[in-house]
């Protein structure tokens, strides 16, 4: 399994864009490059995933880079209910997800 | 649709006590995980299911059994509990692995 590098915390305030970074320097072809966030007291809520190129849904883009060692997940306009543990997921299935401590954003009004 | 909704919200066990946890999903997902959260840890994967009448070990096995015989079910069985089996307990289901929808836990302590 891929390791990856996050920072533990990051603030943003609202309404401004968030650029969450992951590093997965060990990365296998096909690994799919996986998101999910946890808020507080809840279980975890997928976001978004992707595997060579840029992607993008209603809740969030997934920008990877060209040799696929690190992914950034842009949320455009943090609002307060983005406040949640984001988690980056090298992962080839579904089956094989390793959550680390991922990223804590806070949100500040 | 009620989504992935899991029973007990909160339990506590004695010690070598059993208990099984209720995981019931209304999408028809295939597939199927449970998955445990120590306190400030993320989530570690103790078993899965891509259909019914099949199961296989995530990476924290020990300690638990499942069954799928339904696919709407996917109950996960703890025997003779222990202290290091205090954790959240988080069911989630898909209809592509990648895409997973969790329910809202189940907190177990175990004294």
């Amino acid at each position: 399994d891929a390791k990856t590098t996050q920072p533990n915390s990051m603030e943003s305030n609202e309404e401004e864009p968030v650029h969450l970074p992951c590093n997965h320097s060990t990365i296998s072809g096909t690994d799919y490059i996986h998101w999910y966030r946890q808020l507080p007291s809840q279980g975890p809520e997928y976001v978004i995933h992707g595997l060579t190129s840029n992607v993008n849904n209603r809740m969030a883009s997934l920008a990877i880079a060209e040799d696929r060692k690190s992914s950034t997940l842009i949320l455009h306009r943090a609002t307060l209910r983005d406040a949640a543990v984001y988690y980056c997921i090298p992962s080839p299935t579904g089956n094989q997800f390793y959550f680390g401590t991922g990223t804590s954003l806070t949100v500040i009004p | 649709n009620a989504g992935v909704t899991q029973t007990p919200k909160f339990r506590i066990l004695k010690i070598g006590q059993s208990m099984t946890l209720q995981c019931t999903q209304d999408m028809n997902h295939n597939y199927m995980y449970w998955y445990r959260q120590d306190p400030g840890m993320g989530l570690k994967l103790i078993y899965y299911s891509v259909g019914a009448g099949i199961t296989d070990k995530g990476e924290v096995p020990n300690g638990y059994n499942v069954s799928r015989s339904t696919t709407e079910d996917f109950p996960l069985r703890l025997e003779l509990a222990a202290p290091s089996q205090t954790s959240v307990y988080f069911c989630a289901s898909g209809l592509r692995s990648a895409e997973q929808y969790f329910g809202p836990g189940t907190r177990l302590t175990v004294t």
